[in-house]
């Protein structure tokens, strides 16, 4: 079956980048997706890629991905003291006319002042 | 913006009880889905709904559980005898005609006693 695999922990100080890492094994992926989850909220879909793309940017954030090695990270430059979140990676494949989406265990950021 | 919305935020029922989680998905979205995660865990899928039935469920939906769309708007989660296990944060999830991007609510934090 499926299986997403993050690190589940990240500290970095205000000003720095982060890269968040991600690991996944189905190679049918069709896209795979950012979501950020602040303390008490909802799933909020940061940003996602189509399979067949290996980069994407969007203002602070870039996503890479290595489809050979089934890799995915997301980049996060000038990290902020609000955007510390819980960061789950997330695949999807086509199933039944829908997406179904496979979550990864999540990676905690930590933003230091 | 469209957003999903789900009530309660914050349901308690004792062991037993049947409860009915609400949503209002997206207003033109098609695919509905509910997803749990249980406290520290991942996001786990339970079921996704379209044109009026169910087009997958994961292990975790059980005869427990049920789907409905009672009118236009609602999406509702049915749990007929909870468990002490159901205990969990429950998202529910809409997509449009291109699905490809799942918009979440934000949760209704589920505690069984």
């Amino acid at each position: 079956g499926e299986d997403v695999e993050q690190s589940l922990f990240l500290s970095v100080r205000e000003g720095d980048s982060s890269v968040i890492n991600c690991t996944y094994t189905d190679s049918s992926s069709t896209y795979l997706y950012w979501y950020k989850q602040e303390p008490g909220a909802g799933l909020q879909l940061l940003t996602y890629i189509f399979s067949n793309m290996d980069m994407k940017q969007d203002q602070r954030l870039t996503v890479l991905l290595n489809k050979k090695d089934k890799h995915l990270s997301l980049r996060i430059a000038d990290t902020q003291t609000g955007d510390s979140a819980i960061y789950f990676c997330a695949e999807s494949m086509e199933s039944g006319g829908y997406q179904k989406v496979t979550f990864g265990t999540g990676t905690k950021l930590q933003v230091i002042p | 913006e469209p957003e999903v919305t789900q009530t309660p935020s914050h349901q308690v029922t004792q062991m037993g009880q049947e409860v009915i989680l609400r949503c209002v998905p997206i207003s033109n979205h098609l695919y509905f889905y509910w997803y749990r995660q249980i406290l520290g865990q991942k996001v786990e899928f339970l079921v996704s709904f379209y044109n009026n039935e169910i087009s997958e469920k994961s292990e975790i939906f059980d005869d427990q559980f049920s789907v409905e769309r009672p009118d236009g708007s609602n999406f509702t989660l049915k749990i007929r005898s909870t468990k002490l296990e159901d205990s969990a944060m429950y998202f529910c999830a809409s997509s449009g005609p291109g699905h490809y991007e799942q918009y979440f609510g934000p949760g209704t934090r589920l505690t069984v006693t």
